[in-house]
C-alpha cells in the first residue's frame, strides 16, 4: 500500500518570493509521483508527473519537483510566486504496475498556498 | 479544459435518499475512477471502471456502486445517504497502459442534509 504526506497544511508567502511544497511518500513498490492544483470550486490539473528517467521535473506555470529516491521525497519548487498560484496543491502517487493503473492515485492531505502582495 | 464533464455541478439531497452521479470520460479515454474528497481533505479513491467492469475498490462501502456504458461514461450511485456523503465527486479518465495520466472533471458538489 502506498501513503502520502504533506508536510505543511498552510504556506503564506509574499508574491515573488520562492516557494517549496514538501511531499513525503511511503511505498512498498516502485511509484509514479505527481503534483496537482486545485482552484477553488474546481476539479484537479496536473501540474507536473514523474515517471521515470531524471529526477528533477518541470511542469505548468514555472513550477518544478525533484524526485529523491534516497529520502522518498517529492517536493514542489517554485523560484517566484504570483497572486495567481493561491491554490490548494496535492501530491499524488501511483503504483508502477503492468496493466491500467492510470486512476488510481492515492493523496495528501493538501498545501494550501496562499500568496500575498 | 480537459474534456471530461461532470453532471450536475451542485446538488442537495436528504438523508437516506438516494443520488446517481454521471461523468463524461474524455474522447479515447476508456478508464473512469471515482474519488470522493471532504471539506478540507485530499480525495480518496472509490473505485475504477475499465472496458465496463470495476477493476479496484478502495475502503467505502457497497452502498457506493457504479457502472460504465459502452461509450465508457460512468455513473456513480451512492443509497441510504448519509450526512457524511456530504463531499466534491470528483471523476477521472484515463487511458490504458502503464505511464495512463489521470484527467478530471470539475466535479459534482454533494450536500447531504
Amino acid at each position: 500500500a502506498q501513503s502520502v504526506t504533506q508536510l505543511d497544511s498552510q504556506v503564506p508567502v509574499f508574491e515573488e518570493a520562492p516557494v517549496e511544497l514538501r511531499c513525503n511518500y511511503s511505498s512498498s513498490v516502485s511509484v509514479y509521483l505527481f503534483w496537482y492544483v486545485q482552484y477553488p470550486n474546481q476539479g484537479l490539473q496536473l501540474l507536473l508527473k514523474y515517471l521515470s528517467g531524471s529526477t528533477l521535473v518541470k511542469g505548468i506555470n514555472g513550477f518544478e519537483a525533484e524526485f529523491n529516491k534516497s529520502q522518498t521525497s517529492f517536493h514542489l519548487r517554485k523560484p517566484s510566486v504570483h497572486i495567481s498560484d493561491t491554490a490548494e496543491y496535492f501530491c499524488a502517487v501511483s503504483a508502477v504496475m503492468i496493466y491500467n493503473q492510470g486512476g488510481k492515485l492515492i493523496f495528501g492531505q493538501g498545501t494550501e498556498l496562499s500568496v500575498k502582495p | 479544459e480537459t474534456g471530461v464533464t461532470q453532471s450536475p455541478t451542485h446538488l442537495i439531497k436528504t438523508r437516506g435518499q438516494q443520488v446517481t452521479l454521471r461523468c463524461s470520460s474524455q474522447s479515447g479515454h476508456n478508464t473512469v475512477s471515482w474519488y470522493q474528497q471532504a471539506l478540507g481533505q485530499g480525495p480518496q479513491f472509490i473505485f475504477q471502471y475499465y472496458r465496463e467492469e470495476e477493476n479496484g475498490r478502495g475502503n467505502f462501502p457497497p452502498r457506493f456502486s457504479g457502472l460504465q456504458f459502452p461509450n465508457y461514461s460512468s455513473e456513480l450511485n451512492v443509497n441510504a445517504l448519509e450526512l457524511d456523503d456530504s463531499a466534491l465527486y470528483l471523476c477521472a479518465s484515463s487511458t490504458a497502459g502503464r505511464l495512463a495520466e489521470a484527467f478530471f472533471g470539475q466535479g459534482t458538489r454533494l450536500t447531504v442534509v
